[in-house]
Parts: structure tokens; C-alpha cells; sequence
């Protein structure tokens, strides 16, 4: 079975200030995906980033990086310099190979403040 | 129209009417998702469609009824609902059903009155 655990449910921030949302995920496969996607307040998710299990290196895009570490079976994400218009929900998600079965995070709200 | 459209944005339906959403996506993709997101739950998966083909069904009760008539639209239609499926129900694709990203469109907040 897969899982995916988003610690956190709620992180608020001030304006600038660097954030790390967690996730950490559960799976038997030995190849899978795994994303991120951005919920702002319209609702519809954003894709943000795909990693393949065999990809261990980290990811910058803009103010946006990502870790990933098999070894902990973590995919973190982290924003630097927030912005109010980073507020939303952020869902980590885990995919196997296998017909599309997706399985997602509760996902972490978040709120920056000015 | 570029990505993935929803039609409606928003649904009230009363326990006994029949209605349907509409989902389509404009991407040349060949899989096409319906999730239900609720307010305390986690983003559901429902159904998944590759080229036209049904190939996985969460167990969702049948008085939601799946239909995927092209690779372009998927429809998901609705009769006799309960109040607790009141949630924004959304659609994605993906280029392949085992690999690739989704996109989402915006959902269809759904009230079952």
C-alpha cells in the first residue's frame, strides 16, 4: 500500500521569510513518481514538480527548491523568500507506474503574512 | 480554451435529480482522472481512464456513473446523491495513465441538498 504523510497542517509565515513543508512517503514499488502541486484559493492544483524514484538530485526553480532523499523517503519543498502570493495548499503526491494510481497528501496550507 | 475545463463551477442538487459534469481537456493527453476532494478528507482518485478504457475504479458507489466517450472528455454522472457527496469534484489528464503529471482543471463545487 502507498501512503504519503504531510506533517503539517498549517504553517504560517511572515513575509521573506524561508519555509520547508514536509512529506514524507510510504511505498513497496521500486519505481514510482513524485509531485508537487500547488492549490491556491480558485482551487484548481498546479503542478509544480515531478521526480522519478531513480532522480536523487535536488531541484531549484526560482525561489522554489526541492529535496529529495530516498534514504528517508522524504520529498521536501521548500520556499525561499515567501511571498503573499504563496498562500495555498501544497499536496505532495505519490505515483506508481501501474494504471495511474495516485495517492496524495492531506496537504499543508499555507499562509504568509506582509 | 487551453488545459482542462470544468462545466459546471458549481452544482446544487437536490437527494432524487439526475445531473452530469463535464470535463474536458485540450492537451492531447490520453488519460483523464476524476478525484472528489472534501473538506476532511485528503484528494480521493475515482476513476481513471486511459484512451476511452475504464482501467481503475476506487470502489465509488454506482449512483456515480463514469463515462469517457473520446480521450478529450470524460463526464461523471450523478443520481440520487447524498449529502456527504457534497465536495469539489475534480478532473485531471495526463499523457499516460502510469507516468507524467496531472493537470487539473478548476473542479465543480457540488452541494447535495
Amino acid at each position: 500500500a502507498q501512503k504519503v504523510t504531510q506533517a503539517q497542517t498549517e504553517i504560517s509565515v511572515v513575509e521573506k521569510e524561508d519555509v520547508t513543508l514536509d512529506c514524507v512517503y510510504e511505498t513497496r514499488d521500486t519505481t514510482y513518481y513524485l509531485f508537487w502541486y500547488k492549490q491556491p484559493p480558485s482551487g484548481e492544483l498546479v503542478f509544480l514538480i515531478r521526480r522519478n524514484s531513480f532522480d536523487e538530485q535536488n531541484e531549484i526553480s526560482g525561489r522554489y527548491s526541492w529535496n529529495f532523499q530516498k534514504s528517508t523517503s522524504s520529498f521536501n519543498f521548500t520556499i525561499t523568500a515567501s511571498q503573499v502570493v504563496d498562500s495555498a495548499v501544497f499536496f505532495c503526491a505519490l505515483r506508481n507506474t501501474n494504471a495511474g494510481k495516485s495517492t496524495f497528501g492531506d496537504g499543508t496550507t499555507l499562509t504568509v503574512k506582509p | 480554451e487551453t488545459g482542462v475545463t470544468q462545466t459546471p463551477r458549481h452544482l446544487v442538487m437536490g437527494m432524487t435529480n439526475k445531473k452530469s459534469l463535464k470535463c474536458e481537456q485540450h492537451l492531447g493527453h490520453n488519460a483523464m482522472y476524476w478525484y472528489k476532494q472534501s473538506a476532511k478528507k485528503p484528494l480521493e482518485l475515482m476513476f481513471v481512464y486511459s484512451l476511452e478504457e475504464r482501467v481503475e475504479n476506487n470502489s465509488v458507489p454506482s449512483r456515480f456513473s463514469p463515462e469517457c466517450p473520446n480521450s478529450s472528455h470524460l463526464f461523471l454522472h450523478l443520481h440520487t446523491l447524498q449529502p456527504e457527496d457534497s465536495a469539489l469534484y475534480l478532473c485531471a489528464s495526463s499523457q499516460e495513465a502510469g507516468a507524467g503529471e496531472q493537470y487539473f482543471g478548476p473542479g465543480t463545487r457540488l452541494t447535495v441538498t
